[in-house]
């Protein structure tokens, strides 16, 4: 069974940058989309963004300028960068794998998510 | 960017209740169109992709329809373990995948 689990600072102080890394366990990171996603406290989900096992990435326009995800494939690690965070970048972050096989993509793997907080 | 509409955003319902949530894109998205259960303080859980296919393992009282810009998930017979928000999310645009802003299901 495939399992994913997101790693990094639970605290950033503002207008540093935030770091994760999600790992993967029960299956290869070289195949398929790896995505970012995030939730506010109380609020609905944003993508951040995807890299595919090509090594592509598609980020949220709203963030391309501060957002770097990229892959690991030797230690099946994909990562999350996002530079110059505000208070409005706290959220549960999740890592979740995008699959595109004879359908349109879907995310269909999640990690548990990990609060990230963003203070001063 | 392509904008996703759900609506009611929070309903009230009982057990055994047929449950109707829709899901409008703000331009064509043909069947790019998944949706998702999210529990308190758990990760999503996909529950149908490609608008109207049923992930393994989702129970049969889930269902999905529609094509282009309207959508709709249907739980037949709610359930207990039913009550919980659902969002649903397009996959067509190359400018980025969006999720729609979620309908919570409530214990009436």
């Amino acid at each position: 069974q495939m399992q994913l689990q997101e790693s990094g600072p639970g605290l950033v102080k503002t207008s540093e940058t935030l770091s994760l890394t999600c790992s993967l366990s029960g299956g290869s990171i070289s195949s398929h989309y790896w995505s970012w996603i995030r939730q506010p406290p109380g609020k609905g989900l944003e993508c951040i963004g995807y890299i595919s096992y090509s090594g592509s990435t598609n980020y949220n326009p709203s963030l391309k300028s501060r957002v770097t995800i990229s892959v690991d494939t030797s230690k099946n690690q994909f990562s999350l960068r996002l530079i110059s965070v505000t208070a409005a970048d706290t959220a549960v972050y999740y890592c979740a794998r995008g699959v595109r096989q004879l359908a349109p993509p879907y995310f269909d793997y999640w990690g548990r998510g990990t609060l990230v907080t963003v203070s001063s | 960017d392509i904008q996703m509409t759900q609506s009611p955003s929070s309903l009230s319902a009982s057990v055994g209740d047929r449950v109707t949530i829709t899901c409008r894109a703000s331009q064509s998205i043909s069947n790019y169109l998944n949706w998702y259960q999210q529990k308190p303080g758990k990760a999503p859980k996909l529950l149908i992709y490609a608008a109207s296919s049923l992930q393994s393992g989702v129970p049969s009282r889930f269902s999905g329809s529609g094509s282009g810009t309207d959508f709709t998930l249907i739980i037949s017979s709610l359930q207990p373990e039913d009550f919980a928000t659902y969002y649903c999310q397009q996959s067509y645009s190359s400018l980025g995948w969006t999720f729609g802003q979620g309908t919570k299901v409530e214990i009436k």
